[in-house]
């Protein structure tokens, strides 16, 4: 699976949007984006994903790069519990696909 | 629906001790992988079980083992534990589905301690 990037820590005003940068510029053409947050002392939560498209839903949006080599995750109106770890991962879709998790973004959502 | 589950929540086991930690996955589930989290790190992949058999394997001794049972649950065991086992172990059930998987839902974790 490609390798992420992603800055270590990002704070957001409550109410606003918080935009989550990640590199993946090894990215290959059968691999999804993937994104998913981990709240302290919990397990990680899915998000979104995609391949190419941008994508939505009731959680957030996912704006990919033409050349797929980066993506942003938008939360478009962060709230307080939006404060959490959040990992972008790069894993193919096939019978056996493990995700491999960096250190990802600390989002702390401020009042 | 009861999400994934993971007993027990907290666990405290002696150095060279074996242990076992048991999940259960979301209704509809058939494959669980199991994960380490050491302190301030992501997740580490451990091994993934689907019909039964171990399908992939991360970087971990063969200390690390696994089953999978026919209602789908499963079960991690370390034997000969070491200080450095001491983590948060989640576990994440998914469907796979003709394109693969379908996305992971993960357990709150065991929170394993070895003195």
């Amino acid at each position: 699976d490609a390798k992420t990037t992603q800055p270590p820590s990002m704070d957001c005003a409550e109410g606003r949007a918080a935009n989550l940068p990640c590199n993946h510029s090894t990215i290959s053409g059968n691999e999804y984006v993937y994104w998913y947050r981990q709240i302290h002392s919990q397990g990680p939560q899915y998000i979104i994903h995609g391949l190419k498209n941008n994508e939505t839903n009731e959680m957030a949006s996912l704006i990919i790069t033409e050349d797929r080599k980066s993506s942003t995750l938008i939360l478009p109106h962060a709230t307080l519990r939006d404060t959490a770890v959040y990992y972008c991962i790069v894993s193919s879709a096939g019978s056996a696909r493990q995700l491999t998790f960096g250190s990802g973004t600390q989002l702390t959502v401020l009042p | 629906d009861a999400g994934v589950t993971q007993s027990p929540t907290h666990l405290i086991k002696t150095r060279g001790q074996q242990v076992t930690l048991r999940c259960s996955p979301k209704s509809g589930h058939d494959t669980v992988s199991w994960y380490q989290q050491a302190l301030g790190q992501g997740p580490q992949f451990i091994f993934q079980y689907y019909e039964e058999e171990e399908r992939q394997r991360g970087n971990f001794p063969d200390r690390f083992s696994g089953h999978q049972f026919p209602n789908y649950s499963s079960e991690l065991n370390v034997n000969a534990l070491l200080l450095g086992d001491s983590a948060l172990y989640l576990c994440a059930s998914s469907f796979r589905d003709r394109g693969g998987f379908g996305e992971a839902f993960f357990g709150q974790g065991t929170r394993l301690t070895v003195v």
